[in-house]
């Protein structure tokens, strides 16, 4: 249990173009989502937490109206990357966590990789 | 304030030797958790172990293992036989009992050489 999926993977855009990213949680319901952000061989860092049906709580210094988090329902959160350019290309993950876990543990995704030229 | 510090960058070994992974902690909540994860070249975390601040008993999973020491705040993973298959970045990740937000280290970056 506790399945966390991504989609897409994998994605290259040009510069100037808006990217959606989703998470869904496949057999649980995340109360509250996270997205991080990995840039080569660092560690990562933690963009905003969303829990379902309100506004997500950006970290300082992350953009949101270049960010834009949704968490429309309890299996289901996107990313939205506006107006990309290159320097936003990363390694993007989301995260869950929902009620049932004691530990509040948090479920990761695969990644989605984006690319921006 | 919480941190954690893993303060080796990069580790090679050579395949069949033993490696310990550090992780320092950082935080003046009595009640937390600690966590271990692998990410292979993939970029997908692998969850690996979970302890709750109570519980200072050691563990061992396979080639695993796991020394959690409350007197140093640390929670060190040591792999037995390391393996090729071993080599990704481990992350260490601490969360504390209110909020939902995980503390992770830089991560370290292991080699197994063959």
């Amino acid at each position: 249990g506790a399945v966390v999926s991504q989609h897409p993977s994998r994605v290259i855009c040009k510069s100037g173009t808006s990217v959606k990213i989703e998470c869904r949680s496949l057999d649980f319901q995340a109360t509250t989502m996270f997205w991080y952000r990995q840039f080569p061989k660092q560690s990562l860092m933690l963009m905003a937490t969303s829990n379902e049906g309100s506004k997500a709580t950006y970290e300082q210094g992350v953009e949101k109206d270049k960010f834009l988090i949704n968490h429309a329902s309890l299996t289901l959160s996107t990313l939205t990357v506006t107006s990309a350019h290159p320097e936003d290309s990363s390694f993007y993950i989301c995260s869950a966590s929902g009620r049932a876990y004691y530990y509040n543990e948090q479920f990761f995704g695969p990644g989605t990789r984006l690319t921006v030229l | 304030a919480q941190k954690v510090t893993q303060a080796q960058t990069e580790i090679s070994v050579v395949e069949k030797e033993d490696v310990t992974l550090d992780c320092v902690y950082e935080t003046r909540d009595t009640t937390y958790y600690l966590f271990w994860y692998k990410q292979p070249p993939s970029g997908e975390l692998v969850f690996l172990i979970r302890r709750n601040s109570f519980d200072e008993q050691n563990e061992i999973s396979g080639r695993y293992s796991w020394n959690f020491q409350k007197s140093t705040s640390s929670f060190n993973f040591t792999i037995t036989a390391s393996q090729v298959v071993d080599s990704a970045v481990y992350f260490c990740a601490l969360k504390i009992r209110t909020g939902n937000q995980f503390y992770f280290g830089t991560g370290t970056s292991l080699t197994v050489i063959p």
